[in-house]
């Protein structure tokens, strides 16, 4: 059981130059998010989803589109890299709980992408 | 909106000492709440959780308990080892909503 697997697990890019950081879990989770850790500002929620089709916009969205095809892979996309988006990425996902929350779950993370933009 | 409060750190402790990292919230209705720790290069793992008032949390002798009075999720262990040296995270999750909203973080240093 692999949980989250995120590939690439350093880059480097320039400005201007786009890219896709992959997440893939194989636990038939329905809600899958991306965050960027920044220090002293903890983690950020980029975009999220409920499930295969459906993605919605989260606290820091802007330069970043997703799509989620599957339930399986929830990619994200730079289009046109800002060193403000050098970060550290996390993709995580759980669950669906009885309500429609996942309040009784825990989040599973990948182990993070690195990304500095020059 | 919601939002999650932690002490900052770093938080420096000699081995077998005793921990406490604040965290205080604020949200409407009946979040539930959550302890994780990130250990060096790793993605973050979840400690211990709450989902409702007064609820504790255990695991790996770290405790919280969820209180809504004092609108509270302090993480505390009465004996610390060098080995849970790692950034702690609370967040918490607002009733009906996926959402995980999280806290800055706060490194913890354990020295023999």
């Amino acid at each position: 059981n692999a949980g989250v697997t995120q590939t690439p697990k350093f880059q480097v890019l320039k400005t201007g130059q786009s890219m896709t950081l992959q997440c893939a879990q194989d636990m038939n989770h329905e809600y899958m998010s991306w965050y960027r850790q920044d220090p002293g500002m903890g983690l950020r929620l980029i975009h999220y989803s409920v499930g295969a089709g459906i993605t919605d916009q989260g606290e820091v969205p802007n330069g970043y589109n997703v799509s989620r095809s599957t339930t399986e892979d929830f990619p994200l996309r730079l289009l046109s890299a800002a060193p403000s988006q050098t970060s550290v990425y996390f993709c995580a996902s759980t669950r669906s709980g009885s309500r429609g929350s996942t309040a009784n779950y825990g989040y599973t993370f990948g182990s993070g992408t690195r990304l500095t933009v020059v | 909106g919601d939002s999650v409060t932690q002490m900052e750190g770093p938080v420096t402790l000699s081995e077998e000492a005793f921990l406490t990292i604040n965290c205080t919230y604020t949200a409407t209705g009946y979040p539930s709440l959550f302890w994780y720790v990130q250990y060096p290069g790793e993605g973050l793992q979840l400690l211990l959780k709450a989902t409702k008032a007064d609820d504790k949390g255990s695991n790996k002798g770290f405790e919280a308990t969820y209180r809504k009075e004092t609108t509270s999720f302090h993480l505390e262990k009465g004996s610390v080892q060098v080995s849970d040296s790692a950034v702690y995270f609370c967040a918490l999750m607002g009733y009906n909503t996926d959402k995980l909203i999280f806290g800055t973080g706060t490194r913890l240093q354990v020295f023999p």
